[in-house]
């Protein structure tokens, strides 16, 4: 079974402070997404990447960061925290679709994020 | 930009009885996948069903079918014989063909009443 590990569940920083969510897949998956859940929102994309040190920035990018040094990390950074970030943030993986094979994306549990 | 419409915020089916949930979407390609991700209490979305939209078939699986109307840009979820399990936000995502990423909706809270 394919894998997504958030290494943090639930954290509580102070506004300002640096902030690292870190993802892992187990999959070789060339594919990491950030995504950011908040209710009656849905699901909104802040920032993915098709492969290591490539990103491209999701619909809310703003205020947001990310890395990917190695392909089965990819790493969410808020540079300055904001109560406005609070929120659940998932990660996701998936293969890189090779034609018209539509590969499913699989999700990691999430972090809890609050923003004080 | 592809837009994903979920109109109920809620709902509420009894244990055994079937429940549909309903998703719109906006787009203007022809070619791109549908899907309903599952999410329970526990935080871990789980793909529930996927559609092609070059297939004209409804995909099912198991007690779970949808309901995939292209010219209405309509996709709609069928729980049958819904079980306590079953108890949790569903959100429908739409796919381009030609991207990797995930349009969700708003999701629906479904509870089951035993």
């Amino acid at each position: 079974d394919v894998k997504v590990t958030q290494s943090s569940r639930y954290l509580v920083k102070r506004t300002g402070e640096k902030v690292f969510l870190e993802c892992v897949q187990d999959m070789d998956h060339e594919n990491m997404f950030w995504y950011r859940q908040d209710p009656g929102l849905g699901l909104r994309l802040i920032y993915f990447s098709y492969d290591v040190k490539m990103k491209e920035k999701g619909d809310i990018p703003e205020g947001y960061s990310v890395s990917r040094e190695k392909k089965e990390r990819f790493s969410l950074i808020l540079e300055s925290a904001s109560t406005n970030q609070t929120s659940m943030y998932l990660c996701a993986s998936s293969l890189r679709d090779e034609g018209f094979s539509g590969n499913t994306i699989y999700f990691g549990e999430g972090s809890w994020l609050t923003v004080v | 930009a592809q837009t994903v419409t979920q109109s109920q915020p809620e709902m509420s089916v009894q244990e055994a009885e079937t429940v549909t949930l309903s998703c719109t979407y906006d787009t203007s390609e022809s070619d791109y996948y549908l899907f309903w991700y599952k999410q329970p209490p526990s935080r871990q979305m789980i793909l529930v069903i996927r559609q092609e939209a070059y297939k004209q078939q409804n995909a099912t699986e198991n007690r779970f079918s949808v309901n995939f109307q292209k010219a209405a840009k309509s996709f709609s979820l069928k729980i049958s014989d819904s079980q306590l399990g079953d108890a949790a936000m569903y959100f429908c995502a739409y796919r381009s063909s030609w991207e990797n990423k995930l349009v969700f909706g708003a999701g629906t809270i479904l509870r089951v009443k035993s």
